[in-house]
């Protein structure tokens, strides 16, 4: 069965600095990987995905993330934090094998003035 | 193109009510999820529609029920409520790509359902 785990359940980061939110994945057949981003009392909003070429996905509001095969992870990432980056981070993942989207149990990110 | 779009945004109910929550999905999107978030458990996928037929389904009793229109707008309903039941009931569009696949889900902004 497929799963993923975002392994803290909150990041605290300095405004200016880099920022990662770690997402990990175990799937059957070829993972598709997701970032969602959440604000207070908003629904989700898509971020980036990977499904298939460069290992690093460019998406919304300057965040990219890796795709790493080998450790089966695909982390969210930016150069700069930004104190409007401070919401929680949802990664999930498909496949090409099964149409259902597993999400993670979120990632709350605060990011410090 | 209009989000997606649920109604109502809140609603207060109480135990032994039922409740019905709509969800009008993206122009051009077939597949409808229906998701519970809570503080405590997160975020559970309860369902999942595609052309009017039920694709997936997640661990939910089955006082949770739902269903897919041919316009594509989906319901979703709640029956005997309980407390454990108040949470952000959100709903995804999204397309569903060759092979069957779910592409990227959209999101409405979520029905806040208070069980009191």
């Amino acid at each position: 069965a497929q799963s993923v785990a975002q392994p803290e359940d909150q990041v605290n980061v300095a405004e200016g600095n880099p920022l990662t939110v770690k997402c990990t994945y175990s799937v059957s057949g070829n993972p598709y990987l997701f970032w969602y981003v959440q604000y207070p009392n908003r629904g989700l909003q898509f971020l980036l995905k990977y499904i298939t070429g460069d290992n690093l996905v460019k998406g919304s509001y300057g965040f990219e993330a890796e795709f790493n095969k080998s450790q089966t992870s695909f982390h969210l990432k930016k150069p700069s934090a930004l104190v409007s980056d401070s919401a929680l981070y949802f990664c999930a993942v498909s496949t090409n094998r099964d149409d259902k989207i597993i999400f993670g149990k979120g990632t709350r990110l605060h990011i410090l003035p | 193109k209009a989000g997606v779009t649920q109604t109502p945004r809140y609603l207060i109910k109480t135990r032994g009510q039922q409740v019905t929550l709509s969800c009008s999905p993206i122009s051009g999107h077939r597949s409808v999820s229906w998701y519970q978030q809570t503080p405590g458990q997160g975020l559970q996928f309860l369902f999942e529609y595609f052309s009017e037929t039920q694709r997936n389904k997640g661990n939910f009793p089955g006082r949770f029920s739902g269903r897919q229109f041919s316009n594509s707008r989906s319901e979703m309903n709640v029956s005997t409520l309980e407390l454990g039941d108040s949470a952000l009931y959100l709903c995804a569009s999204s397309l569903v790509v060759a092979g069957g696949n779910t592409d990227t889900q959209y999101f409405g902004p979520g029905t806040r359902l208070t069980v009191l």
